[in-house]
């Protein structure tokens, strides 16, 4: 059973910061990988779709990674703002399945 | 494009009441679905249509029910709300399965 997990659960950075949100997944059998962010009370907006045959996807400041074999991707966030401020979740959608395995999402607060 | 769109907002029901949790996308978008999303369960794929008339059971399909008739809209009915359906409701959309997905902005349902 796909498992997909995100570490930290929470992160607290200054502004200007670069960091990286991590997420693991147990099959690598996987069609494709996507970033979202998810502000409080809101709904899930798109960030990054990365498809199991890309090594990366780039988007601004943001660029996501996918190392299948391993099974974890990171989003790389450049020079952090406090309107990134949001929950990040990652998703992966397996070859067999139509539906798509969230993690819990780290929650990131950038600090002015 | 108005893009996902859901209503209502919050919608508060006692354990017995039905409802109808309304969903449209105006992306001419095949796919759609529906995910409730709850404190340390992460979000869970409910119910998923491939197109008009096709609808299939997700991962927690009981007490909830769906019919696709047409592109746009895709419904999801509560027959007798109970309060384990208390959660965040959220709707889906994408050209396909393999694409990326668009979610509203959800409803969130409390159930008394």
């Amino acid at each position: 059973k796909q498992e997909v997990t995100q570490i930290p659960a929470a992160l607290s950075v200054p502004e200007g910061e670069n960091l990286v949100l991590n997420c693991s997944f147990t099959d690598s059998a996987i069609y494709n990988l996507q970033w979202f962010r998810q502000d409080p009370g809101k709904g899930l907006t798109s960030l990054l779709l990365i498809q199991s045959s890309q090594r990366e996807q780039t988007s601004g400041r943001l660029n996501a990674s996918l190392d299948k074999s391993s099974g974890r991707s990171t989003l790389y966030i450049a020079a952090s703002q406090p309107g990134d401020s949001a929950t990040y979740l990652c998703a992966v959608k397996m070859d067999s399945s139509y539906k798509l395995i969230f993690g819990s999402g780290t929650r990131l607060l950038v600090r002015p | 494009n108005a893009g996902v769109t859901q209503t209502p907002k919050f919608q508060v029901l006692k354990t017995g009441q039905s409802m109808t949790l309304q969903c449209a996308q105006d992306m001419n978008h095949e796919y759609m679905s529906w995910y409730r999303q709850d404190p340390g369960m992460g979000l869970r794929l409910i119910h998923y249509s491939v197109g008009a008339g096709i609808t299939d059971q997700g991962e927690v399909p009981n007490g909830y029910n769906v019919s696709r008739s047409t592109t746009e809209d895709f419904p999801l009915r509560l027959l007798s709300a109970a309060p384990s359906q208390t959660s965040v409701y959220f709707c889906a959309s994408s050209y396909s399965q393999f694409e990326t997905q668009y979610f509203g902005p959800g409803t969130r349902l409390l159930v008394l």
